[in-house]
């Protein structure tokens, strides 16, 4: 079955500086590619996604990159808040599946 | 619109005794979902339903039992405690199996 793993699990920098989360999935034939945030206390909320036949996806200060070929989809956040702090998660769905595969989190920290 | 909710807030339990969560949704979406979440374990899926009156077992469904017995809502049962079902328990719910809406959780302490 599908597995992601995603990296780092923690990520600190400084307010204004770039973050870049990274995601590998195994399925080849997954196709759907969310992200989520979770703010201290709440639910996850999606943030951004990407189908498999789109390369990037941007949203104001928020993007989203994936590479099928290797496997692999990226977070990106410029020009960081400390309202960016949160827990995010990145997951895949395989090809006809009916639940979403998480990965484990990353927690970002941005300091002022 | 409420989106989801989740019933209760946060609960401590003794080992042995049961209760059941309760997760409702008003957006008339078929697929609902129970997560627990754990420090360092990510979202782990227990039990998950496609429609009204299916439940399909996740990865950790051991020691859980649910129900979808009216489209709106989906409940999640723990027979007989256990302190390793302490967690915070997320619902989730879509309309099909992409973009889930969450519901803000329920805390779970099992003494």
């Amino acid at each position: 079955g599908e597995n992601v793993e995603q990296h780092p699990s923690t990520l600190s920098v400084q307010e204004g500086d770039s973050a870049v989360i990274k995601c590998t999935y195994s399925d080849s034939a997954s196709n759907y590619f969310p992200w989520y945030k979770q703010e201290l206390g709440k639910g996850p909320q999606l943030i951004i996604d990407i189908r498999s036949n789109v390369g990037e996806k941007k949203d104001q200060r928020i993007a989203v990159t994936l590479n099928k070929t290797a496997k692999h989809f990226s977070l990106h956040i410029t020009e960081t808040q400390p309202e960016d702090s949160a827990v995010y998660f990145c997951a895949a769905l395989p090809w006809a599946g009916t639940a979403l595969i998480f990965g484990k989190g990353t927690t970002l920290s941005v300091s002022s | 619109n409420a989106g989801v909710t989740q019933t209760p807030k946060f609960r401590v339990l003794k080992t042995g005794q049961s209760m059941t969560l309760l997760c409702a949704q008003d957006m008339n979406h078929e697929y609902m979902y129970w997560y627990r979440q754990d420090p360092g374990m990510g979202l782990r899926l227990i039990h998950y339903s496609v429609g009204e009156g299916t439940t399909a077992k996740g990865e950790v469904p051991d020691g859980y039992n649910v129900s979808r017995l009216k489209k709106q809502n989906f409940l999640l049962g723990l027979e007989s405690a256990a302190p390793s079902q302490t967690s915070v328990y997320f619902c989730a719910s879509a309309t099909g199996a992409e973009t889930q809406y969450f519901g803000p959780g329920t805390r779970l302490l099992v003494l």
